[in-house]
């Protein structure tokens, strides 16, 4: 597809499980960026990749989140142990460019700790 | 004190009206601003962009940065339901590759 696509849309696991967190970003796009968005908060920093290699990854909450990409393509974002405090929307966003007005979102991973 | 202060709202309208949305900062570091719009369950699109001070125009769209007062504001004219959307700002600094960050997101309805 053209966009940046995202899997799975929603995610329900239960406290303590690890989840896995996909990003297919726009062929060609350098660039990938995590966020998270909790109700009320906002959009968080989480983590920036140029290729493979992910020169900040200073948004990270704590060391139960992870990530990494391959092939300068495809993302995944791992959570273990997961807490409730972990609920949110996750959104990933590719450039082509590392300036800030590339980004192309996707719709995002709803993720619910029960 | 958040880097990024945005008021939530929300905020209605009655189609027609002009909309003022805005967000004040704190760090002189950023230079590059932008507004985006997010519908329900979607993610966010560029609106504007805007580097350093000074107003941009794109349709009925107008963004102005005043860095002097660290205030920055999207005007939408002859608002349209369609225009029903979460409104965010975010700022970043020069560095290449540099995280963007949000305001919290103001909630607009504008009714028929």
């Amino acid at each position: 597809g053209a966009g940046v696509s995202q899997s799975p849309s929603n995610k329900v696991t239960e406290k303590g499980k690890d989840v896995e967190l996909r990003c297919d970003p726009i062929s060609g796009h350098t660039a990938l960026y995590w966020y998270r968005q909790s109700l009320g908060q906002g959009l968080e920093f989480l983590i920036y990749f140029q290729g493979n290699s992910a020169p900040d990854k200073s948004g990270l909450p704590s060391d139960r989140f992870s990530a990494e990409r391959t092939g300068g393509s495809v993302s995944t974002l791992t959570i273990q142990r997961t807490q409730q405090e972990d609920s949110a929307v996750y959104l990933c966003a590719s450039s082509p460019r590392t300036g800030p007005d590339g980004y192309t979102f996707g719709s995002g991973t709803r993720l619910t700790v029960v | 004190q958040k880097e990024v202060e945005q008021d939530p709202g929300p905020l209605s309208v009655p189609e027609g009206a002009i909309v003022s949305l805005n967000c004040t900062y704190s760090n002189s570091a950023f230079q590059y601003f932008m507004w985006y719009r997010q519908y329900s369950r979607k993610g966010p699109e560029l609106l504007m962009y805007t580097y350093s001070s000074g107003n941009k125009e794109d349709g009925r769209f107008t963004a102005q940065v005043d860095k002097s007062s660290k205030y920055i504001s999207l005007f939408i004219r002859d608002s349209q339901p369609s225009d029903s959307a979460t409104y965010l700002c975010a700022m970043s600094g020069n560095q290449a590759g540099t995280a963007l960050i949000f305001g919290k997101g103001t909630t607009l309805s504008v009714s028929s």
